[in-house]
């Protein structure tokens, strides 16, 4: 089985700073590595996710996060975070053989203008 | 090509009652994942189906909980006697292929016991 653990529940952090989730996996076997994003009210939207090929993998909104094999890790990082980033990330893994995701217990993300 | 729809959205239960919780998966997809938030925690797995096939189960309580996902219609997930411990948000994801890489989520049931 897999496991994901997210170390930080809450993270307050200033508009345009630059921010970091953490995320760190446990397996036995291969796996893919994803994160999603929710915001109140809403489901989980796939923020980006890392299959193969390069370890450094982007979004479209400016996140980008780093498959490190050796550290088990796959951070989540902005730049420059804007107010509409406010939001709850889950870090999810799945083996290359597997059907169920396995999530983190999610980072809270707050945006303070 | 609207995306998964659950509902309720909402939905509250006294302790004993039932809860029906529906999925309707998007358009072409034919596998169904059920997963639960309790509060504080990330999402678990429940219970992966196929167009009237349970495939994979191992994440559901023995008891009072089942699931379904018939030839037509949308699947369902079915808590008998709903106890305060059920209380809790349930996603629900659909993939248009036979493993979990690209799963899509709906926007959650959020079932509260009284």
């Amino acid at each position: 089985a897999q496991s994901v653990t997210q170390l930080d529940s809450q993270v307050p952090v200033f508009e345009e700073a630059p921010v970091e989730l953490r995320c760190n996996y446990s397996s036995s076997v291969s796996v893919y590595l994803f994160w999603y994003v929710q915001y109140p009210n809403q489901g989980l939207q796939l923020l980006l996710k890392y299959l193969s090929g390069s370890t450094l993998v982007k979004s479209i909104n400016g996140f980008e996060a780093e498959f490190n094999k050796s550290q088990t890790s796959f951070h989540l990082r902005k730049p420059s975070v804007h107010i509409s980033d406010t939001a709850e990330y889950f870090c999810a893994v799945i083996s290359n053989t597997g059907n169920q995701f396995y999530f983190g217990t999610g980072t809270s993300l707050t945006v303070i203008p | 090509n609207a995306g998964v729809m659950q509902n309720p959205r909402h939905l509250v239960r006294r302790r004993g009652q039932e809860a029906r919780l529906r999925c309707s998966p998007m358009k072409g997809h034919s596998h169904v994942y059920w997963y639960r938030q309790l509060p504080e925690e990330g999402l678990k797995f429940m219970v992966y189906l196929q167009k009237e096939n349970i495939i994979d189960e191992s994440g559901m309580p023995k008891e009072r909980f089942s699931a379904e996902f018939p030839k037509e219609g949308p699947s369902i997930l079915r808590i008998q006697q709903v106890v305060r411990g059920d209380s809790a948000a349930y996603f629900c994801a659909s993939s248009p292929l036979d493993r979990g890489l690209e799963q899509y989520f709906g926007p959650g049931t959020r079932l509260t016991v009284t």
